[in-house]
């Protein structure tokens, strides 16, 4: 594709529901990267994956949090039993390889928890 | 521990102006430092980027300035215009790591 793609662009849930983002990287990017951007704060890593397997899993939050990556390009990020906190822009960006320096944005999903 | 500090949080500058955001870093291992220019409802997108083995890197009306010794980088905008107007962010990645580490963000906005 043209660029990074990112589904929903706005979600909004109830608190204590789960909650599935979606990320299509560039065609050909192997490394895929979640951000979390929370109002007034700057980008905070969540989580990084090369083809489909996550060697970085540091950032999450909690283990709320988990993501997956199939088939080396689609990756879904799940946040089970959602809280207010969690609220945010989850953004996710690829790399043409790990060490590229160039991480591409994707436009970010809007959540919001009530 | 905020390993990023970004300043300042906005900006105001007058059309034609130059523009300066300022980040500190304390973690010496960080080797890479992209600036990240973000527009309302807009991923992020790299700006320019330095690495610590040179002191300035220009590219059009950009420019990032970097010192080493004092742990802080900066990026000038000069002929500031109405189009700069976003948010900018500055990072730095570890070497070998690959997430980037991010200050909390400038809001700047350019008057006509």
């Amino acid at each position: 594709g043209a660029g990074v793609s990112q589904s929903p662009s706005n979600k909004v849930t109830e608190k204590g529901k789960d909650v599935e983002l979606r990320c299509d990287p560039i065609s050909g990017h192997t490394a895929l990267y979640w951000y979390r951007q929370s109002l007034g704060q700057g980008l905070e890593f969540l989580i990084y994956f090369q083809g489909n397997s996550a060697p970085d899993k540091s950032g999450l939050p909690s283990d709320r949090f988990s993501a997956e990556r199939t088939g080396g390009s689609v990756s879904t990020l799940t946040i089970q039993r959602t809280q207010q906190e969690d609220s945010a822009v989850y953004l996710c960006a690829s790399t043409l390889a790990r060490g590229t320096d160039t991480q591409y944005f994707g436009p970010g999903t809007r959540l919001t928890v009530l | 521990q905020q390993q990023v500090k970004q300043s300042p949080q906005s900006l105001i500058v007058q059309k034609g102006g130059i523009s300066i955001i300022n980040c500190a870093y304390e973690n010496t291992a960080f080797d890479y430092f992209p600036w990240y220019q973000q527009f309302p409802g807009k991923g992020p997108a790299l700006l320019i980027a330095i690495r610590p083995d040179v002191s300035e890197k220009k590219e059009g009306r950009f420019t990032i300035s970097f010192n080493k010794s004092a742990k802080q980088f900066s990026l000038h905008i000069m002929d500031s215009q109405p189009g700069d107007s976003a948010t900018y962010f500055c990072a730095a990645r570890i070497g070998g790591a690959d997430g980037l580490t991010f200050g909390k963000g400038t809001h700047l906005i350019i008057q006509p």
